[in-house]
């Protein structure tokens, strides 16, 4: 089975830095997630992370640490706009049809 | 652009009834997949589908039940509804991509009260 953690909520200021921590137990890995979400929303994907290491997609970063089980979400120059809900979600390598198991999520409320 | 589509957006049933929430892909992905989602939680999986005519069980399957006659729908099927089944509920669909990492995306959700 797999077990993921991420803290529940998170509050910050408009242009300062949040970053969102994401662990997991699984009994094999295969890729870790990070959707974004707004209230009554849909999720949508933000970044993919398979190998160890940070991926940069603008003012987001993703970095991943395989043999540590942990993940974070780097959001940077916060505007409003992020609030939102942040989920992590792993993908293990014999999952059949590439399911992804999800973390609670991590509402992120972001101040002027 | 269409995405996955689900239908109906917002519903209330009540206790006992049944109903049929559908969704259908336009992007020709093999896997679909029905989460539900409780108030300030994360998703949990119902059911998936790796092509036509085969589905399986995922973490919360009990009281629900899908099809999938063809690649692009994916009915989930309350028999029986009680109010442990209110909550939102996404369909969503992906393919074997090794670049985003088999990506999944979602429908919009359709809000589900049973009363």
């Amino acid at each position: 089975g797999q077990n993921i953690d991420q803290p529940t909520e998170m509050t910050a200021t408009e242009g300062a830095i949040v970053q969102i921590n994401c662990t997991y137990q699984t009994s094999g890995f295969n890729g870790l997630f990070w959707y974004q979400q707004h209230a009554g929303e849909a999720p949508t994907f933000l970044s993919y992370n398979v190998l160890d290491g940070l991926e940069e997609k603008g003012r987001f970063s993703s970095f991943l640490s395989r043999s540590k089980g942990y993940s974070y979400l780097l959001l940077k120059e916060l505007q409003m706009k992020d609030s939102a809900s942040y989920l992590c979600a792993v993908r293990d390598e014999r999952a059949a049809g590439n399911k992804l198991t999800f973390g609670g999520g991590t509402r992120v409320l972001v101040k002027p | 652009n269409a995405g996955v589509t689900q239908t109906p957006k917002f519903r209330i049933l009540k206790i006992g009834q049944s109903m049929t929430l559908q969704c259908a892909q336009d992007m020709n992905h093999n896997y679909m997949y029905w989460y539900r989602q409780d108030p300030g939680m994360g998703l949990k999986l119902i059911y998936y589908s790796v092509g036509a005519g085969i589905t399986d069980k995922g973490e919360v399957p009990n009281g629900y039940n899908v099809s999938r006659s063809t690649t692009e729908d994916f009915p989930l099927r309350l028999e029986l509804a009680a109010p442990s089944q209110t909550s939102v509920y996404f369909c969503a669909s992906s393919t074997p991509d090794r670049h985003s990492g088999n990506t999944i995306y979602f429908g919009e959700g359709s809000w589900l009260t049973v009363v």
